[in-house]
């Protein structure tokens, strides 16, 4: 079946530009998580979904980031004005739901932003 | 100091031999641990959870010291496709954050 799918697979942009970053979770998943993942570090938590709420953006860096998620499916990930230190490769993964119970969270193949 | 550390290797190791990563993690909240695995370039995929009693997949063995705090992972029989960067994951309370180490790089030698 078809997993986790982002698009574009890579950007480059130049500083100052806005940039969309979409994610089409799994059919049927409730829970949808962006990462971001910068050369030679972990993963970073940026913002969680349930449905189309976030209750819990803890992670976005700077206030020039945003996400939304419409009809409980796909999610834009947003950086407006874009700085080099943004500059890393940005991930989606969805689960089943999320209860208070811990779910098995599927990546999807990431974006690879370059800032110049 | 980061909540989950690795050591980043890499470590460089001929066919067929047995491999050991460790891993800390400082919240001792940690309730749900994990280890994934991520192939140069791309996403980093579920290798198997942690359970408190150990766990074993095959040549995969995975054990939990929550009094240390310390998750390890070994690796039986190495396999030229096991080489890629093993990431040490746990979560909080069992909830949806998921917190990654940086990974440790195997390269698995002919």
């Amino acid at each position: 079946g078809a997993g986790v799918s982002q698009s574009p697979s890579n950007k480059v942009t130049e500083k100052g530009k806005d940039v969309e970053l979409r994610c089409d979770p799994i059919s049927g998943h409730t829970a949808l998580y962006w990462y971001r993942q910068s050369l030679g570090q972990g993963l970073e938590f940026l913002i969680y979904f349930q449905g189309n709420s976030a209750p819990d953006k803890s992670g976005l860096p700077s206030d020039r980031f945003s996400a939304e998620r419409t009809g409980g499916s796909v999610s834009t990930l947003t950086i407006q004005r874009t700085q080099q230190e943004d500059s890393a490769v940005y991930l989606c993964a969805s689960s089943l739901r999320s209860s208070g119970t811990m779910e098995t969270q599927y990546f999807g193949p990431g974006t690879r932003l370059l800032v110049l | 100091r980061k909540e989950v550390e690795q050591d980043p290797g890499p470590f460089n190791v001929p066919e067929g031999a047995t491999v050991a990563f460790n891993c800390t993690y400082s919240n001792s909240a940690s309730q749900s641990f994990f280890w994934y695995r991520q192939d140069c370039r791309k996403e980093p995929k579920l290798l198997m959870s942690v359970y408190s009693s150990g766990n074993e997949d095959g040549r995969f063995t995975a054990q939990l010291n929550r009094a240390s705090q310390y998750i390890s992972l070994l690796i039986r029989d190495s396999k030229l496709s096991d080489s890629a960067t093993y990431l040490c994951v746990v979560s909080v309370d069992s909830s949806y954050k998921l917190i990654f180490g940086s990974g440790t790089r195997l390269l698995v030698r002919p």
